[in-house]
């Protein structure tokens, strides 16, 4: 089955900077990788989403590129700020029957 | 906002009692998925059904017992918990196993 890796486990950046998020999967028929924010206390939430069909895809200051070759996809947060602070988690599926894998979660704080 | 609703937010139980949690989704969709969340294992897939039908059942313990009477309704019965299953207990929903995830608020699950 599909093994995601997330990295790294905690992140520490300063308000304005940039934050970068990595994840790998195990199973190349995998094309659907969605990312979730959880804020201390709340749900997840989804905040983007790619399909294997892309290599980037943007939203104001996230964006998620996507190595097929290297099956590896990263979050990347600009102009940081302090509400940015959460958990994030990555994941990823294959529509042939697999159900989402979530990678083990990175702990982003943005100081003011 | 969210379309998924989870009864109680927050239960206190003792080791011999029995309790159930409650979810609710509002969104038309056809799966839906127990998550436990705690601080060792971010998000730990417990149970899914779709079509009221169980998909997938990761090895959990008997203590912990799904019931989905109908698409749109999920419960998680407990007896005889321990207190190492004090945790975030997320329902979750999508269109069908293979889609989008949306997590409800969460039960915080606390045994005494």
């Amino acid at each position: 089955g599909e093994n995601v890796e997330q990295h790294p486990s905690t992140l520490s950046v300063q308000e304005g900077d940039s934050a970068v998020i990595k994840c790998t999967y195990s199973d190349s028929a995998s094309n659907y990788f969605p990312w979730y924010k959880q804020e201390l206390g709340k749900r997840p939430q989804l905040i983007i989403d790619i399909r294997s069909n892309v290599g980037e895809k943007k939203d104001q200051r996230i964006a998620v590129t996507l190595n097929k070759t290297a099956k590896h996809f990263s979050l990347h947060i600009t102009e940081t700020q302090p509400e940015d602070s959460a958990v994030y988690f990555c994941a990823a599926t294959a529509n042939a029957g697999n159900m989402l894998t979530f990678g083990g979660g990175t702990r982003l704080m943005v100081k003011p | 906002e969210t379309g998924v609703t989870q009864t109680p937010r927050h239960l206190v139980m003792g080791m011999t009692n029995k309790k159930s949690l409650k979810c609710e989704q509002h969104l038309g969709h056809n799966a839906m998925y127990w998550y436990k969340q705690s601080a060792k294992k971010p998000l730990e897939l417990m149970f899914v059904y779709s079509l009221e039908e169980r998909v997938e059942n990761n090895s959990v313990p008997s203590r912990f017992s799904p019931e989905c009477p109908n698409s749109s309704h999920l419960f998680l019965h407990l007896h005889t918990l321990q207190p190492e299953d004090s945790a975030l207990y997320l329902c979750a929903s999508s269109q069908d196993w293979r889609n989008t995830i949306y997590f409800g608020e969460g039960s915080w699950l606390t045994v005494v």
